[in-house]
């Protein structure tokens, strides 16, 4: 079975520069989530999205992030101008039902983001 | 204060051994918990479930106390391939809280 796919896998930018960050989805999971994890803070939830729509951007650091879900099977998540505080993995993961309770989030594999 | 604490640890033990750590979680109100496994440069997979009751799944036993707002996980007879970093995970008001993790390593 397809697990959650991200693309790319590594990015080295410079500081300035547009970043756009890739996820496919497990085919029939409606809800889908954005996190960022580094040393200092852990993981951080991003953004959540339940049936393409964005219900949660709450953990979306500033206007320089946005997340879209065009479709069930992608979304993507851009940083424009990129910074080299945002230096970290960007994972992707999906669920079935969103935040109901007892449903796990199943995670890809990862973005690791260098700006540089 | 964090919604979801943990003791970093490391947590160096022999194979074999018994190695058990805790979660504490501030929403009293949360109403669902998980123990995910993340690996050094990898995603964090579901390791498992914790239920009211306490449940186990092989080598691995995890227990919730509503009480105390704790959850703890525990790892029967070591193996080399569960060193990693155990992350606590806490669904509250349908909002996943994860701590930052209790690196374990199991020595041969």
């Amino acid at each position: 079975d397809a697990g959650v796919i991200q693309s790319p896998r590594h990015e080295v930018t410079e500081m300035g520069q547009e970043v756009t960050l890739r996820c496919k989805p497990i085919s029939g999971h409606n809800s889908l989530f954005w996190y960022r994890q580094t040393m200092m803070r852990g993981l951080e939830l991003l953004i959540y999205f339940n049936n393409n729509v964005p219900i949660d951007d709450s953990g979306m650091p500033e206007d320089r992030f946005s997340a879209k879900m065009p479709n069930a099977s992608f979304s993507t998540l851009k940083i424009q101008p990129s910074e080299p505080r945002d230096s970290a993995v960007y994972f992707c993961a999906s669920s079935l039902g969103g935040y109901a309770p007892n449903q796990p989030q199943h995670f890809g594999d990862g973005t690791r983001l260098s700006i540089l | 204060r964090k919604e979801v604490e943990q003791d970093p640890g490391p947590f160096n033990v022999p194979e074999g051994a018994t190695v058990a750590f805790n979660c504490t979680y501030s929403n009293s109100a949360s109403q669902s918990f998980f123990w995910y496994r993340q690996d050094c440069r990898k995603e964090p997979k579901l390791l498992m479930s914790v239920y009211s009751s306490g449940n186990e799944d092989g080598r691995f036993t995890a227990q919730l106390n509503r009480a105390s707002q704790y959850i703890s996980l525990l790892i029967r007879d070591s193996k080399l391939s569960d060193s990693a970093t155990y992350l606590c995970v806490v669904n509250s008001d349908y909002k996943l809280s994860f701590g930052a993790g209790t690196t374990v390593t199991v020595r041969a």
